[in-house]
């Protein structure tokens, strides 16, 4: 079984459009998370959040936003696409803080 | 604040020799530390995790990690390089909270059969 999974694992789409990514975690992990990678490999936090509390990055625009149906889902949705917003976006998932992060296969955008 | 320096954003090595990648981290307090590999076109794989345990901390695939306060270090051996490790290594520290991880630019490694 997969243990962070995240859908779909490539996605193309136009400029202007709304699009959400998937992202479930079977591992009864409390906090959740998420990251986007550069052309250049960087990584970098998007959000975190857990049963308690969301932590944005002040640097991510409101167009991004985290959706929590439950404590194992945390969707990722993003309104008005830009081209730099093209990069492959990460789910990832901890059981407690100062533990590690499990992380899903990732989903490459590609927006034209 | 914390954050990692990856020193080498490029390692080549032939097949057979020792591999060596760099990690310096900056943090208030005594951070958790972790090594990740990302294979090409692929998620993220822990290789191997520091949480104020013992300083040297083996991982999988026979990688090993010494944190050392002293020089704020996270160095990633392995005594004989694989074609299989060929990928993108990033050293990783936690904040105190765990909310957030902090992932340094990357190397780069590459052997030569």
């Amino acid at each position: 079984d997969t243990a962070v999974s995240q859908t779909p694992k490539y996605l193309v789409t136009q400029m202007g459009n709304d699009k959400s990514i998937k992202c479930e975690q079977n591992l009864g992990h409390d906090t959740m998370y998420w990251y986007k990678q550069d052309s250049k490999k960087f990584l970098k936090i998007m959000f975190s959040y857990n049963n308690k509390e969301l932590i944005i990055n002040e640097t991510v625009p409101n167009r991004f936003s985290p959706k929590s149906p439950d404590k194992a889902h945390l969707n990722l949705h993003i309104n008005s696409l830009e081209l730099g917003d093209s990069a492959v976006y990460f789910c990832a998932s901890s059981r407690q803080p100062d533990t590690e992060a499990f992380f899903g296969q990732g989903t490459r955008l590609t927006v034209v | 604040a914390q954050s990692v320096t990856q020193l080498d954003s490029h390692v080549s090595v032939s097949e057979g020799t020792p591999v060596l990648l760099r990690c310096n981290y900056s943090s208030s307090y005594s951070p958790s530390l972790f090594w990740y590999v990302q294979h090409p076109n692929k998620g993220l794989q822990l290789l191997l995790k520091y949480t104020s345990a013992a300083t040297l901390v083996k991982g999988i695939n026979g990688f090993e990690a010494e944190f050392k306060k002293s020089e704020t270090s996270f160095h990633l051996t392995k005594p004989s390089a694989h074609m299989s490790d060929a990928a993108e290594y990033f050293c990783v520290v936690s904040d105190r909270t765990g909310n957030q991880f902090y992932f340094g630019t990357g190397t780069s490694l590459t052997v030569i059969p």
